[in-house]
């Protein structure tokens, strides 16, 4: 089983939709989690972090769900401009040190 | 602030010549990562460093890879007798710590020819 795991998508949607994502995680003691998003041919950009309490940046929620290891990242209202893949990255504590583990990510395209 | 500055920003080479990439993290970032994307394809890890120790080597595809880092800055990722399935973007990434946000530079593309 892999460490991070993500609705393998694509997901095409209409602008204005609402569209969440689901990304689940093996490691219980993960501590830290993040969306990333990245555009066609570009690097992968920090969207937000994913924090115990769930969180909100404008149209973006990303909630956390620790008794079933998995976050989760909804799009209100969606744009042409979200067209992109989302990536969860969660933190995996082994052989004494901590690194970032990226999901495969999940595509989105949003149609006129 | 300076992010993450990676070089060249392409290299066209023929196979079975040897490429050297270079990675300047964000300055005071302990944690610096290397990985492959392939076309169409997710991010591939390859290797991770944290000071100038790499803890984690797993995903350095074969002995043609190597990379090193000092002090505790730049790194640089070494591919010897490039083949043609080496052709991908290479990241490289860093953060303040193995478990804060990484940052990745706009990466090197290699093409082999």
């Amino acid at each position: 089983r892999k460490e991070v795991e993500q609705d393998p998508g694509p997901f095409n949607v209409p602008e204005g939709a609402t569209v969440a994502f689901n990304c689940t995680y093996s490691n219980s003691a993960s501590q830290s989690f993040f969306w990333y998003r990245q555009d066609c041919r570009k690097e992968p950009k920090l969207l937000m972090s994913v924090y115990s309490s769930g969180n909100e940046d404008g149209r973006f929620t990303a909630q956390l769900n620790r008794a079933s290891q998995y976050i989760s990242l909804l799009i209100r209202d969606s744009k042409l401009s979200d067209s992109a893949t989302y990536l969860c990255v969660v933190n995996s504590f082994s052989g004494g040190y901590n690194k970032l583990i990226f999901g495969a990510g999940t595509r989105l395209a949003v149609h006129p | 602030g300076a992010g993450v500055s990676q070089s060249p920003s392409n290299k066209v080479t023929e196979k079975g010549k040897d490429v050297e990439l270079r990675c300047d993290p964000i300055s005071g970032h302990t944690a610096l990562y290397w990985y492959r994307q392939r076309l169409g394809q997710g991010l591939e890890f390859l290797i991770y460093f944290q000071g100038n120790s790499a803890p984690d080597k797993s995903g350095l595809p074969s002995d043609r890879f190597s990379a090193e880092r000092t002090g505790e800055s730049v790194s640089t990722l070494t591919i010897q007798r490039t083949q043609q399935e080496d052709s991908a973007v290479y990241l490289c990434a860093s953060s303040f710590a193995g478990n804060q946000p990484q940052h990745f530079g706009d990466g090197t593309r290699l093409s082999i020819l």
